[in-house]
């Protein structure tokens, strides 16, 4: 069966440092990959997505950037963090076509 | 552009009532529709989705959803709502193509009293 496994949990960093938050499925080939950012009453937005390895669209300007090496590997990145990146980020996965997401546990990042 | 509404925010209902969650959708194309829930310390899970056929559709633990086109609605129902259900719910749209971007509505936190 499929897994998608999302690290670390819990993060707390400092303003103007880098960032790096990592995805990975199992179980599974080619699929999409979302990132998405959850903040209380505002349901999630989606920041980026991949079709493919190299693959990434943007869908809102951000201080953020997302990259995926592999196949299964989707990693969220920042040279340099705002207060404002402070929130609940999910990874997500689906098979091509529009087919339900699955999606990760979740990453609370707070930035002091 | 698409847009998700859900109208209610926050719900409190007692045990064994009824629920209606309101989901309308704003799209001109064909959809997909979904309701995904979120228990505490859980991560967001798919409760039912409507690709076609049917509009009224049966998905886990009793929930129900009915997909009214002229109405840009996909209403969750349940006749009688547990404590267990007490989550955030979630409506979620994308139009039918290749890369299946979801668009979600903002949630609703539905608290069940025992």
């Amino acid at each position: 069966s499929q897994t998608i496994h999302q690290w670390p949990a819990t993060l707390v960093q400092p303003v103007g440092s880098p960032l790096s938050l990592e995805c990975t499925v199992e179980g599974t080939s080619n699929p999409n990959l979302y990132w998405y950012r959850q903040a209380a009453g505002r349901g999630l937005q989606l920041l980026f997505y991949s079709v493919g390895i190299g693959q990434i669209s943007s869908e809102v300007p951000q201080n953020l950037s997302a990259s995926r090496p592999q196949d299964r590997q989707f990693i969220l990145s920042s040279k340099k963090l705002l207060l404002s990146d402070s929130g609940f980020y999910l990874c997500a996965w689906s098979s091509k076509g529009n087919q339900p997401q699955h999606f990760g546990d979740g990453t609370r990042l707070s930035i002091l | 552009a698409q847009s998700v509404s859900q109208h209610n925010h926050h719900v409190i209902l007692s045990e064994a009532a009824s629920l209606e969650l309101g989901c309308n959708y704003s799209y001109g194309g064909t959809v997909n529709l979904f309701w995904y829930v979120q228990y505490p310390g859980q991560h967001l899970q798919l409760l039912l989705k409507y690709f076609s056929g049917d509009p009224l559709v049966k998905g886990i633990k009793g929930f129900e959803a009915e997909f009214i086109k002229s109405k840009f609605s996909f209403n969750l129902r349940k006749p009688s709502v547990q404590w267990s259900d007490t989550a955030e719910y979630f409506c979620a749209v994308n139009a039918r193509g290749a890369t299946n971007k979801l668009i979600f509505g903002t949630g609703t936190l539905l608290a069940v009293q025992p």
